[in-house]
């Protein structure tokens, strides 16, 4: 199975400033065929679902602020909330699709400062 | 709008067969538009486990440790698809999540999800 280990588990942040959260894979989750990474992020605010944030590591999904951004390629991957505001106070989780099963990275946690 | 709703028993005792239900609105879970169904894990506190899927033609893939359990099918006449967990333990307890897998792919990420449903293993 591939491992997805995220970090830190948990970070504070002044209200719009930058969070940085990575994401790291045991194994390449890059597709040379289709150019792909095989990655994908979610945010999920207390007693909610998951949402999608970005898929194919860095491609944002409909209605997702501009200030989510995802970066990285092969097992390196970066979640970038580039000026926090009050309503992101979440755990996001990373999640490879490259190969079943299926997993998730253990969440980091993210917190008004 | 697309919109998963799931369900069950709230509570199970150890030992017995968990069904949940996933209620789909606004598609047809086996129609011409090919989309993949899943369900998805959660125990308290704790992150999330993919648990398996399901395809439009009834097709299914679990996640290797907890296949020997667990069978995931659908009823196309009440657009439902289902959760069935043999052998229940205190470590299943979870919120169980419905969701839809990305039109597009059998593997991808998840971009409908139901509210979940909570149940506890307890005798």
């Amino acid at each position: 199975d591939i491992v997805m280990t995220q970090s830190p588990d948990s970070l504070a942040v002044s209200l719009g400033e930058r969070a940085t959260i990575n994401c790291k894979s045991s194994q390449n989750v890059f597709y040379h065929s289709n150019n792909k990474n095989y990655l994908a992020w979610y945010q999920q605010k207390a007693g909610q679902p998951p949402k999608l944030l970005i898929y194919w590591a860095s491609t944002r999904e409909s209605g997702v602020p501009d200030r989510f951004s995802g970066s990285g390629s092969g097992t390196d991957f970066t979640l970038t909330i580039s000026s926090l505001q009050a309503e992101d106070v979440a755990v996001y989780y990373c999640q490879q699709y490259y190969t079943s099963p299926l997993t998730f990275g253990g969440g980091t946690k993210v917190e008004i400062k | 709008q697309l919109q998963l709703q799931a369900s069950g028993p709230g509570l199970v005792k150890p030992s017995e067969t968990l069904t949940l239900a996933c209620t789909v609105s606004g598609a047809s879970i086996s129609g011409s538009d090919y989309y993949y169904w899943a369900w998805i894990r959660q125990p308290p506190g704790k992150g999330l486990e993919w648990i398996g899927s399901i395809s439009y033609s009834g097709s299914t893939y679990y996640t290797s440790s907890l296949k020997s359990r667990v069978t995931i099918f659908d009823d196309a006449s009440k657009n439902q698809f289902y959760l069935r967990f043999k052998y229940v333990t205190a470590a299943d307890t979870a919120v169980y999540f419905c969701a839809r897998v990305k039109p597009g792919l059998k593997e991808n990420a998840f971009d409908v999800w139901g509210q979940g449903t909570m149940v506890a293993v307890s005798s």
